[in-house]
């Protein structure tokens, strides 16, 4: 069985400051792990994917996350944050071919 | 990746009635994929839309309620029926991409309002 908990469901951060965005997972076998984004009214964007390559994964729009097996961790970073990065980010697992099973969600604002 | 669109982009029904979701993928796909967003909430899946075969429900969504079609390798529909306010929600459709199959790319979403 596979689960994701996002640790914060709303983070605030002031403008050109870091982001994190916790994400902690649960997967019986070597995960696939994504961070998609969701801009209001929007779809869902990929921002990264971790397939067992790179421990350090780096996204679209300056994001990177790292996978950490020993801490079961896959948290997003951005050293600067933009306005425009306010939205809903998603946290998801996948093992195999099964289904992906997404976390609840962390609404970013970000303040000017 | 994958380009999905999805028609209608929202819609505002009545109670009792249903409706149709199309979805069309820029490239052959094995597997389409039908999500909920209730507001304010994640995804949940519906159901895997499988080309030549009965989609595969997930716990807590029948066929009666959520009619899938898949009659080709780039379409699928989701009908929602005998609709309630229960069921004002987002509907998203998503596929895995051409060449990284081991990622999915989701449609811009089906903003559905029952009253």
């Amino acid at each position: 069985a596979q689960s994701v908990t996002q640790l914060d469901s709303h983070v605030s951060v002031s403008e050109g400051t870091p982001v994190l965005l916790r994400c902690n997972y649960s997967s019986s076998y070597s995960p696939s792990l994504f961070w998609y984004v969701q801009h209001p009214n929007k779809g869902l964007q990929l921002l990264l994917k971790y397939t067992s390559a790179a421990t350090l994964v780096k996204g679209i729009n300056g994001f990177e996350a790292e996978f950490k097996k020993s801490e079961t961790s896959f948290h997003l970073t951005k050293p600067s944050a933009h306005m425009s990065d306010a939205a809903e980010y998603f946290c998801v697992v996948r093992s195999g071919n099964t289904p992906l099973v997404f976390g609840k969600g962390t609404r970013l604002s970000v303040i000017a | 990746s994958a380009v999905i669109s999805q028609k209608p982009s929202r819609d505002i029904c009545q109670r009792g009635t249903s409706l149709t979701i199309q979805c069309q993928v820029d490239s052959q796909v094995t597997m389409m994929f039908w999500y909920r967003q209730q507001p304010g909430q994640s995804l949940t899946l519906i159901a895997t839309a499988n080309q030549g075969s009965e989609a595969t429900y997930e716990s807590g969504f029948v066929i009666d309620k959520f009619p899938i079609s898949r009659p080709n390798l780039t379409f699928s529909t989701l009908t929602v029926s005998n609709m309630s306010p229960e069921d004002s929600s987002i509907y998203l459709c998503s596929a895995p991409g051409r060449i990284t199959t081991d990622t999915q790319y989701f449609g811009p979403g089906t903003r559905l309002t029952v009253l």
